[in-house]
Protein backbone atom coordinates (compact mmCIF):
# COMPACT_ATOMS: atom_id res chain seq x y z
CA UNK A 1 0.00 0.00 0.00
CA UNK A 2 1.50 3.20 -0.43
CA UNK A 3 2.52 5.74 1.82
CA UNK A 4 3.86 8.75 2.75
CA UNK A 5 7.75 8.87 3.66
CA UNK A 6 9.93 11.55 6.01
CA UNK A 7 13.01 12.23 6.24
CA UNK A 8 14.75 12.13 8.27
CA UNK A 9 13.45 10.47 11.09
CA UNK A 10 15.25 12.57 14.17
CA UNK A 11 16.92 15.26 13.02
CA UNK A 12 19.18 17.66 16.08
CA UNK A 13 19.79 21.40 16.06
CA UNK A 14 21.54 24.06 17.10
CA UNK A 15 18.58 26.47 18.89
CA UNK A 16 18.85 29.39 15.91
CA UNK A 17 19.75 27.13 13.08
CA UNK A 18 17.79 26.61 9.73
CA UNK A 19 16.25 22.87 9.49
CA UNK A 20 14.43 21.52 6.73
CA UNK A 21 12.33 18.14 7.22
CA UNK A 22 11.00 16.77 4.03
CA UNK A 23 8.21 14.72 2.87
CA UNK A 24 7.48 12.64 -0.02
CA UNK A 25 3.69 12.35 -0.04
CA UNK A 26 1.51 9.33 -1.76
CA UNK A 27 1.95 10.04 -5.78
CA UNK A 28 -1.74 10.77 -6.85
CA UNK A 29 -2.64 12.41 -3.27
CA UNK A 30 -3.21 16.76 -4.20
CA UNK A 31 -3.63 18.04 -0.51
CA UNK A 32 -0.19 17.72 1.61
CA UNK A 33 -0.26 19.36 5.35
CA UNK A 34 2.04 19.84 7.81
CA UNK A 35 1.32 18.69 12.02
CA UNK A 36 3.46 18.68 14.37
CA UNK A 37 2.97 16.99 18.18
CA UNK A 38 4.71 18.49 21.33
CA UNK A 39 5.88 14.92 23.03
CA UNK A 40 2.96 13.88 25.23
CA UNK A 41 0.27 16.04 23.23
CA UNK A 42 -2.03 16.32 20.72
CA UNK A 43 -1.02 16.43 17.32
CA UNK A 44 -1.57 20.02 16.01
CA UNK A 45 -2.22 21.27 12.62
CA UNK A 46 0.20 23.53 10.89
CA UNK A 47 -0.59 24.31 7.21
CA UNK A 48 -2.09 22.70 4.50
CA UNK A 49 -0.75 23.22 1.04
CA UNK A 50 -2.64 22.48 -2.67
CA UNK A 51 -1.65 23.37 -6.23
CA UNK A 52 1.55 25.22 -4.97
CA UNK A 53 -0.12 27.66 -2.36
CA UNK A 54 -0.58 27.48 1.15
CA UNK A 55 -4.58 26.62 1.79
CA UNK A 56 -4.60 27.33 5.45
CA UNK A 57 -2.55 27.71 8.33
CA UNK A 58 -2.70 27.83 11.76
CA UNK A 59 -1.13 30.49 14.55
CA UNK A 60 1.47 28.38 15.15
CA UNK A 61 2.39 28.43 11.22
CA UNK A 62 4.61 31.79 11.76
CA UNK A 63 7.43 34.19 9.53
CA UNK A 64 9.68 31.52 10.78
CA UNK A 65 7.72 28.39 8.94
CA UNK A 66 7.76 28.08 5.14
CA UNK A 67 6.89 25.21 3.02
CA UNK A 68 7.59 23.88 -0.34
CA UNK A 69 7.29 21.73 -3.28
CA UNK A 70 10.31 21.89 -5.28
CA UNK A 71 9.59 19.35 -7.72
CA UNK A 72 6.99 16.56 -8.27
CA UNK A 73 7.54 14.58 -5.23
CA UNK A 74 8.72 16.30 -2.20
CA UNK A 75 7.11 18.16 -0.16
CA UNK A 76 9.46 20.35 2.46
CA UNK A 77 8.54 22.51 5.72
CA UNK A 78 11.41 24.66 7.10
CA UNK A 79 11.82 26.30 10.15
CA UNK A 80 14.02 28.90 9.66
CA UNK A 81 15.56 29.99 12.99
CA UNK A 82 15.01 27.30 15.50
CA UNK A 83 13.95 27.83 19.11
CA UNK A 84 13.72 25.57 21.80
CA UNK A 85 9.84 25.00 21.75
CA UNK A 86 10.39 23.90 18.19
CA UNK A 87 11.18 20.32 19.39
CA UNK A 88 8.58 17.93 18.59
CA UNK A 89 7.48 15.40 16.09
CA UNK A 90 6.70 17.07 12.84
CA UNK A 91 4.06 14.64 10.80
CA UNK A 92 3.40 15.24 6.88
CA UNK A 93 0.08 13.85 5.25
CA UNK A 94 -1.68 14.25 2.21
CA UNK A 95 -5.18 13.39 1.28
CA UNK A 96 -6.26 12.52 -2.33
CA UNK A 97 -9.53 14.21 -2.99
CA UNK A 98 -10.61 17.81 -2.44
CA UNK A 99 -13.81 16.88 -1.09
CA UNK A 100 -13.69 17.98 3.01
CA UNK A 101 -13.93 14.76 4.32
CA UNK A 102 -11.29 12.83 2.42
CA UNK A 103 -9.33 11.08 5.32
CA UNK A 104 -5.50 12.34 6.08
CA UNK A 105 -2.47 9.63 5.52
CA UNK A 106 0.20 10.41 7.74
CA UNK A 107 3.91 9.54 7.44
CA UNK A 108 6.14 8.26 10.42
CA UNK A 109 7.63 11.63 11.39
CA UNK A 110 10.40 13.58 12.05
CA UNK A 111 11.52 13.94 15.54
CA UNK A 112 13.05 17.44 15.66
CA UNK A 113 14.89 18.23 18.74
CA UNK A 114 16.36 21.53 19.48
CA UNK A 115 19.29 22.27 21.98
CA UNK B 1 -10.26 27.71 18.41
CA UNK B 2 -12.63 24.21 17.12
CA UNK B 3 -11.99 21.98 20.38
CA UNK B 4 -12.33 17.74 20.52
CA UNK B 5 -12.16 16.32 23.69
CA UNK B 6 -12.14 12.79 24.44
CA UNK B 7 -12.47 10.88 27.24
CA UNK B 8 -11.17 8.83 28.98
CA UNK B 9 -7.40 10.54 28.66
CA UNK B 10 -6.18 6.94 29.60
CA UNK B 11 -7.39 3.52 30.34
CA UNK B 12 -5.96 0.36 32.06
CA UNK B 13 -7.55 -3.12 30.87
CA UNK B 14 -7.19 -6.86 30.75
CA UNK B 15 -6.34 -8.36 27.82
CA UNK B 16 -9.31 -9.87 26.43
CA UNK B 17 -11.66 -7.37 27.77
CA UNK B 18 -13.76 -4.38 25.69
CA UNK B 19 -12.86 -0.94 25.28
CA UNK B 20 -14.89 2.02 24.65
CA UNK B 21 -13.87 5.59 24.47
CA UNK B 22 -15.59 8.72 23.08
CA UNK B 23 -14.69 11.73 21.24
CA UNK B 24 -17.20 15.32 21.46
CA UNK B 25 -17.22 18.66 19.96
CA UNK B 26 -19.01 21.80 20.57
CA UNK B 27 -20.02 22.00 17.11
CA UNK B 28 -21.07 19.79 14.22
CA UNK B 29 -18.85 17.89 12.29
CA UNK B 30 -19.41 16.25 8.92
CA UNK B 31 -17.06 13.45 9.48
CA UNK B 32 -15.37 11.79 12.52
CA UNK B 33 -11.65 9.70 11.59
CA UNK B 34 -10.55 7.61 14.15
CA UNK B 35 -6.51 7.16 14.35
CA UNK B 36 -4.14 5.08 16.32
CA UNK B 37 -0.78 6.38 17.14
CA UNK B 38 1.88 3.68 18.28
CA UNK B 39 4.98 4.90 20.22
CA UNK B 40 7.23 6.71 17.74
CA UNK B 41 5.37 6.52 14.98
CA UNK B 42 2.43 8.85 13.03
CA UNK B 43 -1.50 8.02 13.15
CA UNK B 44 -2.96 5.78 11.19
CA UNK B 45 -6.27 6.21 10.20
CA UNK B 46 -8.81 3.14 11.44
CA UNK B 47 -11.91 4.12 10.78
CA UNK B 48 -13.78 7.26 8.66
CA UNK B 49 -17.49 7.83 9.42
CA UNK B 50 -19.63 10.63 6.87
CA UNK B 51 -22.83 10.15 7.90
CA UNK B 52 -24.57 10.86 11.56
CA UNK B 53 -25.82 7.82 12.69
CA UNK B 54 -23.31 5.35 11.17
CA UNK B 55 -21.76 2.48 12.51
CA UNK B 56 -18.58 1.13 11.06
CA UNK B 57 -16.63 -1.78 11.78
CA UNK B 58 -13.06 -2.52 10.67
CA UNK B 59 -12.00 -5.87 12.70
CA UNK B 60 -12.72 -5.84 16.15
CA UNK B 61 -13.11 -2.30 15.73
CA UNK B 62 -16.32 -0.43 15.95
CA UNK B 63 -17.04 3.21 15.69
CA UNK B 64 -20.36 5.01 15.65
CA UNK B 65 -21.53 8.68 14.46
CA UNK B 66 -22.80 10.51 16.89
CA UNK B 67 -26.74 11.64 15.61
CA UNK B 68 -26.36 14.68 17.04
CA UNK B 69 -23.27 14.97 14.68
CA UNK B 70 -21.29 16.04 18.13
CA UNK B 71 -20.04 13.32 19.28
CA UNK B 72 -18.30 9.60 18.05
CA UNK B 73 -17.57 6.29 19.47
CA UNK B 74 -15.00 3.66 19.59
CA UNK B 75 -15.35 0.52 20.67
CA UNK B 76 -12.88 -2.20 20.67
CA UNK B 77 -13.95 -5.73 21.33
CA UNK B 78 -11.55 -8.70 23.01
CA UNK B 79 -8.39 -6.47 23.52
CA UNK B 80 -5.07 -7.95 22.70
CA UNK B 81 -1.62 -6.69 23.85
CA UNK B 82 -0.77 -5.24 20.28
CA UNK B 83 -4.02 -2.69 20.90
CA UNK B 84 -1.82 -0.56 23.18
CA UNK B 85 -1.57 2.70 21.99
CA UNK B 86 -3.10 6.53 21.77
CA UNK B 87 -6.29 6.78 19.91
CA UNK B 88 -6.85 10.21 17.92
CA UNK B 89 -10.11 11.62 16.99
CA UNK B 90 -10.31 13.75 14.17
CA UNK B 91 -12.71 16.06 12.10
CA UNK B 92 -12.75 18.75 9.91
CA UNK B 93 -13.98 21.94 10.93
CA UNK B 94 -14.10 23.84 8.20
CA UNK B 95 -12.04 23.59 4.74
CA UNK B 96 -9.49 21.34 4.13
CA UNK B 97 -7.48 20.47 7.32
CA UNK B 98 -8.17 18.51 10.65
CA UNK B 99 -8.44 19.12 14.37
CA UNK B 100 -7.38 16.48 16.69
CA UNK B 101 -8.55 15.56 20.10
CA UNK B 102 -5.77 15.31 22.87
CA UNK B 103 -6.28 11.46 22.46
CA UNK B 104 -7.13 8.34 24.82
CA UNK B 105 -3.96 6.51 26.02
CA UNK B 106 -4.69 2.86 26.36
CA UNK B 107 -2.88 0.25 27.78
CA UNK B 108 -3.64 -3.28 28.27
CA UNK B 109 -2.62 -5.62 30.87
CA UNK B 110 -1.83 -9.25 30.34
Amino acid sequence: EPEVTQTPSHQVTQMGQEVILRCVPISNHLYFYWYRQILGQKVEFLVSFYNNEISEKSEIFDDQFSVERPDGSNFTLKIRSTKLEDSAMYFCASKRLSSYNSPLHFGNGTRLTVT
Amino acid sequence: GQQLNQSPQSMFIQEGEDVSMNCTSSSIFNTWLWYKQDPGEGPVLLIALYKAGELTSNGRLTAQFGITRKDSFLNISASIPSDVGIYFCAGPPHGQNFVFGPGTRLSVLP
